[in-house]
């Protein structure tokens, strides 16, 4: 079991530049998660997918932003034009339905994100 | 729509003494709580979840949790504090079955004495 894996780690860009993050999950997970961390702040919830479709989306998510899953297993989590408010630790989870109640997420490292 | 609250956003204690993390949660049904821990540089980690199968849930690092209704709290306690239980806790919840979305608190520091 290697765990949840992001890449890159940190990420320095300037505004208006394009960004791409990636997770791998652990194996055989078939839901991911992206969610979004601010200093001070527990992590906010941005979008979960199921094997490849996006099943749900929060309203954190703006325009700029886009993932995907398309083989249902790594997921890319890209912000187009960015501001220095998009700043902030970038966490992938991943879980594997059970059956049973409220399956544990596992969480990434993160990809922490500085917009210049 | 579903919450939690931490009070508390430090917390220090000293080494051997009990310690204790205070979460309160806001849900119009049932939920499902977690508490997890994050070391610097390290991504979050599970320490315990309450499914109602059990109001007192043991974790690992000998943590546990009681979930009381009446008082709307899931607090985390340890009886004896360790260097390495340093590092910053979320509790968090979800009303959902298969947890497809959790919500965390703001989280509070621990920090030990020595």
């Amino acid at each position: 079991d290697t765990g949840v894996s992001q890449d890159p780690r940190h990420k320095i860009t300037k505004r208006g530049q394009n960004v791409t993050f990636r997770c791998d999950p652990i194996s055989e997970h078939n839901r991911l998660y992206w969610y979004r961390q601010t200093l001070g702040q527990g992590p906010e919830f941005l979008t979960y997918f199921q094997n490849e479709a996006q099943l749900e989306k929060s309203r954190l998510l703006s325009d700029r932003f886009s993932a995907e899953r398309p083989k249902g297993s790594f997921s890319t989590l890209e912000i187009q034009r960015t501001e220095q408010g998009d700043s902030a630790m970038y966490l992938c989870a991943s879980s594997i339905l059970t059956g049973t109640p409220a399956d544990t997420q596992y969480f990434g490292p993160g990809t922490r994100l500085t917009v210049l | 729509a579903q919450s939690v609250t931490q009070l508390g956003s430090h917390v220090s204690v000293s080494e051997g003494a009990l310690v204790l993390l205070r979460c309160n949660y806001s849900s119009s049904v049932p939920p499902y709580l977690f508490w997890y821990v994050q070391y610097p540089n390290q991504g979050l980690q599970l320490l315990l979840k309450y499914t109602s199968a059990a109001t007192l849930v043991k974790g690992i690092n000998g943590f546990e949790a009681e979930f009381k209704k009446s008082e709307t709290s899931f607090h985390l306690t340890k009886p004896s504090a360790h260097m390495s239980d340093a590092a910053e806790y979320f509790c968090a919840v979800t009303i959902n079955f298969g947890n497809e979305k959790l919500t965390f608190g703001t989280g509070t520091r621990l920090t030990i004495i020595p």
